[in-house]
């Protein structure tokens, strides 16, 4: 089955923890990116990676760090987490970047206390 | 800078009633556009899309959009809601001049009443 998978879904960690979030896909997709969602803000882009060895920073990319060493896997790291990186996190793949068609996985939710 | 906006963050409608949820975007330039919807717990996948040609786009479950470039809009409607429906929808913008980039709006919350 064709599909995006994250871990931990769930988590609760305190301040200045580090953390990563394992994010892997399994259709050979070029194209990985991180969202956080906020009520209201709908989704934001943290980093993103266009094929192996290659990554950029999205819109909120501070706090955090990414490493694409192979192609299905993007995981997303927090070196010092803080309180206001309390959110819903996605990771989302694409053929490539140009379709326009994401697929996200079922999201990590984190709270730092 | 490319951005979209969704007007209203919560809709409630009745079983049966009409669904729209309006998508507005400023641009430009062409750009492509989609409608997402995420069910509780779930992540985000993808309801319809519009790239080029025709500007009425149907997609999953029923759902349809209008692009109108004059009005720079791109409404999400439903003629008929079901309970199922209730979820929260995006919509997303993107120009082939800024690399294909998504860029989501606020979300929308619908609520199916019986």
């Amino acid at each position: 089955e064709a599909q995006v998978t994250q871990n931990p879904r769930y988590l609760i960690t305190v301040t200045g923890k580090k953390l990563t979030v394992t994010c892997s896909q399994n259709m050979n997709h070029e194209y990985m990116s991180w969202y956080r969602q906020d009520p209201g803000l709908g989704l934001r882009q943290i980093y993103y990676s266009m094929n192996v060895e290659v990554t950029d920073k999205g819109d909120v990319p501070e706090g955090y760090k990414v490493s694409r060493k192979e192609k299905r896997n993007f995981p997303l790291i927090l070196e010092s987490p803080s309180p206001n990186q309390t959110s819903l996190y996605f990771c989302a793949s694409s053929l490539r970047l140009n379709t326009g068609e994401l697929f996200f996985g079922e999201g990590s939710r984190l709270t730092v206390l | 800078a490319q951005s979209v906006t969704q007007l209203g963050s919560h809709v409630s409608v009745s079983e049966g009633a009409l669904v729209l949820l309006r998508c507005n975007y400023s641009s430009s330039v062409p750009p492509y556009l989609f409608w997402y919807v995420q069910y509780p717990n779930q992540g985000l996948q993808l309801l319809l899309k519009y790239t080029t040609g025709a500007t009425l786009v149907k997609g999953i479950n029923g759902f349809e959009a209008e692009f109108k470039k004059s009005e720079t809009s791109f409404h999400l409607t439903k003629p008929s809601a079901h309970m199922s429906d209730a979820a929260e929808y995006f919509c997303a913008v993107s120009f082939k001049a800024a690399g294909n980039k998504l860029t989501f709006g606020g979300g929308t919350r619908v609520l199916v009443k019986p």
